[in-house]
């Protein structure tokens, strides 16, 4: 099936500090999705992005849809320790009965 | 608002063994999902469901079956469990057609040995 690929596949970084990562596929998308996951839990939504070129903030976070619709970032400034976790980029094609493909995920530690 | 709820949160099964993931979700969504995640990778579709009594196969349905008797509920059935299918199982829901992302529950932990 089609592959997102994430990177990096994770970072240790101190409080403060800017972090970013990225996910690329071969294959066009009509949404791209941001998802952080705590340990124990699911992944919770923190960004959705439907248009391409879009760059959309909630808060610190700032991700934005590729131009060419087969990327996505996503920035977190001045990191925190709660910012620890697991994020995973995601994304949808219409018509795909909202199959998500979901990246490998990155995993972020912050030090104090 | 209870969202997608998962039972059990953990559970241990011998080879062979059978068992049903439950998944129920209180929000109307028709499409739900189960999906299963391994360390390392991203999360993987076995099954999905676009309203009630319709379920089709995703990514990695072998060893696993569905149903979708109600709105509310969309099971996973393990037959024969094999150490295969030790994973962290997650079910998910939206409301339908569209681009609206996934609701996701806080998953299941099965360990086969």
């Amino acid at each position: 099936g089609q592959q997102l690929n994430q990177s990096p596949q994770s970072m240790f970084i101190q409080e403060g500090e800017d972090v970013s990562m990225n996910c690329t596929s071969s294959s066009i998308f009509n949404t791209w999705l941001w998802y952080k996951q705590d340990p124990g839990e699911g992944p919770v939504l923190l960004i959705a992005l439907y248009k391409a070129g879009e760059l959309t903030s909630n808060g610190r976070l700032t991700a934005q849809f590729g131009i060419t619709r087969k990327d996505s970032f996503l920035n977190i400034s001045a990191s925190i320790p709660s910012d620890v976790g697991i994020y995973f980029c995601a994304a949808l094609q219409t018509d795909s009965w909202g199959k998500l493909q979901f990246g490998a995920g990155t995993q972020v530690v912050v030090t104090p | 608002n209870a969202g997608v709820t998962q039972t059990p949160k953990f559970r241990i099964l011998k080879i062979g063994q059978s068992m049903t993931l439950q998944c129920t979700q209180d929000m109307n969504h028709n499409y739900m999902y189960w999906y299963r995640q391994d360390p390392g990778m991203g999360l993987k579709l076995i099954y999905y469901s676009v309203g009630a009594g319709i379920t089709d196969k995703g990514e990695v349905p072998n060893g696993y079956n569905v149903s979708r008797s109600t709105t509310e509920d969309f099971p996973l059935r393990l037959e024969l469990a094999a150490p295969s299918q030790t994973s962290v199982y997650f079910c998910a829901s939206r409301p339908g057609q569209g681009l609206s992302p996934l609701h996701f529950g806080n998953g299941t932990r099965l360990t086969v040995t």
